[in-house]
């Protein structure tokens, strides 16, 4: 079946650090993937995407690169604030009638100062 | 604007009542979607309705039950609640069916007592 499986965490930082999360998919036909973020209280926001192989989404010092050969799409950022403490997502869709996002169980990053 | 909202944002209800949740974009998106997250932020499609019509049923108990007066309102109406329905329920719209891009509300957090 169709599923997303990303990191457990929580991960947790000092403000600068280096982030990656990791995440991995399985899916039948050409997903598009994306990451969704979930600041605390709030509803998910998209943080960027990627509909095809190689394509690269960037957003807010975020990215992660579409690879097709390792289905995965790792989140990074070069150097984390404390601002960016939340909940990540990733997902994907077929971009076919009748489906939704699956998401993965999320992994909660926090930042300290 | 809010692009995507629902009402209300908290509810506390005692087992066996019948609540509804309030859902309408104005994106003038086609496809409306409810999710619920879990305890531990687990996200999953429960509906799906394209132009007032269902097209994703998940395998949800038949005491939710959705209703789409119209493409901009998607409405879920859960009866005799249960302490297990307790959860985050989150209102979404994408352009058309299939779209690669979600849009979600801010979440209605349901307490069941």
């Amino acid at each position: 079946g169709n599923s997303v499986t990303q990191m457990e965490g929580p991960v947790t930082l000092s403000e600068e650090a280096f982030l990656t999360i990791n995440c991995t998919y399985t899916a039948t036909g050409y997903p598009s993937l994306f990451w969704y973020v979930q600041y605390p209280g709030e509803g998910l926001q998209l943080l960027l995407k990627a509909t095809k192989a190689d394509d690269k989404g960037s957003n807010k010092g975020f990215e992660a690169t579409y690879r097709k050969e390792t289905t995965s799409f790792h989140l990074e950022k070069g150097s984390v604030q404390v601002s960016d403490s939340a909940v990540y997502f990733c997902a994907l869709t077929l971009n076919q009638a009748g489906t939704a996002l699956i998401f993965g169980k999320g992994t909660t990053l926090s930042v300290s100062s | 604007d809010t692009a995507v909202s629902q009402t209300p944002k908290y509810l506390v209800t005692q087992m066996g009542n019948d609540k509804s949740i309030k859902c309408e974009q104005n994106l003038g998106h086609d496809t409306m979607y409810w999710y619920k997250q879990d305890s531990k932020k687990f996200l999953k499609i429960m509906f799906s309705y394209n132009n007032k019509e269902l097209i994703i049923n998940e395998t949800v108990p038949n005491r939710f039950s959705p209703k789409s007066p119209d493409k901009a309102h998607l409405n879920l109406h859960i009866n005799s609640l249960e302490l297990g329905d307790s959860a985050v329920y989150f209102c979404a719209s994408s352009r058309s069916v299939g779209d690669t891009e979600a849009f979600f509300g801010q979440g209605t957090r349901l307490t069941v007592v």
